[in-house]
């Protein structure tokens, strides 16, 4: 079973922010948020991950709530080229039985 | 540094067949993982590799296998292969330990038809 709840797709203008949430009310202590996109066909790509504080690096900004139920990704001018599906994982940093859950994704649309 | 290699990226199957799918990580990486993707099950989780140990698996019959060898490099072996099986097989490489250690990085997939 998933770990993670991410909305099915959303729209985002060209430009826009855009802003991805994800649910993962029964995260536990020590599980990072980790996020991928992944373009048509292609492998998933590694975005950004985060254990408790807010992280930004070139691609995009995570913010963690502070009880760490829920996480938002935001990319700060979307472009044509942001179109994906963004997936939202949970892992332990430590050695653990730990199946690998991606779910299904939130797909995004950037419109011109 | 080179990313991570899959080969072969395209092949063609029959039912009953088996296939051998090869993944060579990133160097220095020591953890690969497998995963199948279909249009309608999305991306789903097979095994993990670390050391030339399985340490995960996930919800698969026992005709999905793999293998670590000592140098990193991972290979996963499906028999008996049915139509269901033709999807999209990604492998992922990670440090496997220490600060990073399961950033994925993914390769480009290989493709499987099974007629």
């Amino acid at each position: 079973d998933a770990k993670t709840t991410q909305p099915t797709s959303m729209d985002c203008a060209e430009g826009r922010a855009a802003n991805l949430p994800c649910n993962h009310s029964t995260i536990s202590g020590n599980e990072y948020v980790y996020w991928y996109r992944q373009i048509h066909s292609q492998g998933p790509q590694y975005i950004i991950h985060g254990l408790k504080n807010n992280e930004t690096n070139e691609m995009a900004s995570l913010i963690i709530t502070e009880d760490r139920k829920s996480s938002t990704l935001i990319l700060p001018h979307a472009t044509l080229r942001d179109t994906a599906v963004y997936y939202c994982i949970v892992r332990p940093l430590g050695w653990r039985d730990d199946k690998i859950i991606f779910g299904k994704g939130t797909r995004l649309h950037i419109l011109p | 540094k080179a990313g991570v290699t899959q080969t072969p990226r395209y092949l063609i199957k029959t039912r009953g067949q088996q296939v051998t799918l090869s993944c060579s990580p990133i160097s220095g990486h020591r953890s690969v993982s497998w995963y199948q993707q279909t249009p309608g099950q999305g991306l789903q989780f097979l095994f993990e590799y670390f050391s030339e140990t399985q340490r995960n698996k996930g919800n698969f019959p026992g005709r999905f296998s793999g293998r670590q060898f000592s140098n990193s490099r991972s290979e996963m072996n499906v028999s008996t292969l049915e139509l269901g099986d033709s999807a999209l097989y990604l492998c992922a490489s990670s440090l496997g330990q220490g600060s990073g250690a399961n950033v994925l990085t993914f390769g480009a997939g290989s493709r499987l038809t099974v007629l």
